[in-house]
C-alpha cells in the first residue's frame, strides 16, 4: 500500500471545526482512501472512506484534492469525545488476498474546552 | 451496530504458559483479524481469516497460532508467552473480499508477560 503522511498532532478548540491533512503523493488510481480514528483505550473506529469526489457521513466529511495528492478529514464541530489518534490509510481496491490495514503514526488531535 | 468483543481488557500471564485470546463478532462477517499494536510500530497483522477454519499468516505470526472453528468467533493462541508478547491485541471483523471493506475492531486485550 502506498504511503501516507500526516502531522503528528493538532489542536482544537471545543465546538470548533478541524481540518485534519494527509498527504499521499504515491497514490496510485485504485487506492481508496480511509480514515479510522482510535479514542482512548479503546480500538480503532472507521470514519470515512473515498476514491475521487469528497464525501459526507454523520461523522465527518471528507475532501479529496483534485490530484488525489492529499485528502483533508473535516469534523464540522469538534466535541472532547473527539480527542484521538487519526489515521489516514490507502487501499488498494485491486489488491491481493489479506485486507489487512497499514495504520502509520497518524495525528493526535487534542481538544481544548 | 457490529459488535466486536474480546475475552479480556487486561490479562497478566507469566513467561511460558499458553494464552488464549477470544474474540465474537455478531455481525456474521466472513473475514476476522488479530493484530498487535505497539508504540512506536503502529497496527501489525499476526494472522486472518477469511472463511471457518481457513487462516493466512499475516506480517508477524511467530510465536502466536489461531483457530476458527466457528464464523463468529476467532482465537489467537500464544503457545508459550514471552516478555516481548506484551502488547495490546486487536480483533477484528469484516464482511466480503474486497480490500475497500470496513474493519470493525474489539475493544483489545492489553496483554502483560512477566
Amino acid at each position: 500500500d502506498a504511503k501516507t503522511t500526516q502531522p503528528n498532532s493538532m489542536e482544537s478548540n471545543e465546538e470548533e471545526p478541524v481540518h485534519l491533512p494527509c498527504n499521499h503523493s504515491t497514490i496510485s488510481g485504485t487506492d481508496y482512501i480511509h480514515w479510522y480514528r482510535q479514542l482512548p483505550s479503546q480500538g480503532p473506529e472507521y470514519v470515512i472512506h473515498g476514491l475521487t469526489s469528497n464525501v459526507n457521513n454523520r461523522m465527518a466529511s471528507l475532501a479529496i484534492a483534485e490530484d488525489r495528492k492529499s485528502s483533508t478529514l473535516i469534523l464540522h464541530r469538534a466535541t472532547l469525545r473527539d480527542a484521538a489518534v487519526y489515521y489516514c490509510i490507502l487501499r488498494d481496491v485491486g489488491g491481493n488476498a489479506g485486507n489487512m490495514l497499514t495504520f502509520g503514526g497518524g495525528t493526535r488531535l487534542m481538544v481544548k474546552p | 451496530d457490529v459488535k466486536v468483543t474480546q475475552s479480556s481488557r487486561y490479562l497478566v500471564k507469566r513467561t511460558g504458559e499458553k494464552v488464549f485470546l477470544e474474540c465474537v463478532q455478531d455481525m456474521d462477517h466472513e473475514n476476522m483479524f488479530w493484530y498487535r499494536q505497539d508504540p512506536g510500530l503502529g497496527l501489525r497483522l499476526i494472522y486472518f481469516s477469511y472463511d471457518v477454519k481457513m487462516k493466512e499468516k499475516g506480517d508477524i505470526p511467530e510465536g502466536y497460532s489461531v483457530s476458527r472453528e466457528k464464523k463468529e468467533r476467532f482465537s489467537l493462541i500464544l503457545e508459550s508467552a514471552s516478555t516481548n508478547q506484551t502488547s495490546m491485541y486487536l480483533c477484528a471483523s469484516s464482511f466480503g473480499g474486497p480490500r475497500t471493506d470496513t474493519q470493525y475492531f474489539g475493544p483489545g486485550t492489553r496483554l502483560t508477560v512477566l
